[in-house]
């Protein structure tokens, strides 16, 4: 079965662009979570979404959204980027909500200049 | 102070050492702990997963929760080259509230383990 699957791989962008991240969970599998990884730390959760609804929200600004769609894929949105957005971006499938077993994508790789 | 503090190493050691990491946590409603471990450029991969205190084992690897101390560990038997990669603990407090799904990591440990 494949894994949970993240595109692009890696982008460049400029300050004040916009990004489109997008991510495909585990078949079977109904919630995704988005991560933040800036180099040498760990993960920081953004979003968790579950039934194409938000179920939690992380320590970001209103410039990073996020939707869940009925095959219950999703899209992570960053508005008017940042140096700081630079980081790994990293989705997380799980087979519910609640549950927390969450299983890594290998990540998006975004590069803000 | 970080909700989860790790020790980011970096941790060097022989093949076939037993290898040891450490987490220690400060908010009480944790009660899910996983160990992950990513290789360079690579996403987390779940390694562990327990919930509340006690051990768990699969293979070489031993997990152990003291909910007491706030304090997760992962042994690593005989160590392999392979095993070679940042180690990142990870903890959540369930669904409720606005923690709803929500992973807390600590900021990994960097293992090599050399022939």
């Amino acid at each position: 079965d494949a894994g949970v699957t993240q595109s692009p791989t890696h982008l460049i962008k400029t300050r004040g662009q916009h990004v489109t991240l997008r991510c495909s969970p585990i078949s079977g599998h109904k919630s995704v979570s988005w991560y933040q990884q800036v180099l040498g730390q760990g993960p920081q959760f953004i979003f968790q979404y579950y039934e194409k609804e938000e179920r939690g929200r992380g320590n970001f600004p209103d410039r990073f959204s996020a939707r869940q769609f009925p095959n219950y894929s999703s899209e992570l949105n960053v508005n008017a980027l940042l140096l700081g957005d630079s980081a790994l971006y990293l989705c997380a499938s799980s087979w519910s909500g609640g549950y927390n077993e969450q299983f890594f994508g290998p990540g998006t790789r975004l590069t803000v200049l | 102070q970080k909700e989860v503090e790790q020790d980011p190493g970096p941790l060097s050691v022989p093949e076939g050492a037993i290898v040891s990491l450490n987490c220690t946590y400060s908010n009480s409603a944790f009660q899910y702990f996983m160990w992950y471990r990513q290789y360079s450029r690579k996403g987390p991969e779940l390694l562990m997963y327990t919930y509340s205190s006690g051990n768990k084992e699969d293979g070489r690897f031993t997990a152990q929760v003291d909910k007491s101390s706030k304090y997760i560990s992962l042994f690593i038997r005989d160590s392999q080259p392979s095993d070679s990669a940042t180690y990142l603990c990870a903890m959540s407090a369930g669904a409720g509230g606005t923690s709803y799904g929500k992973l807390t990591f600590g900021q990994g440990t960097i293992l090599t383990v050399h022939p």
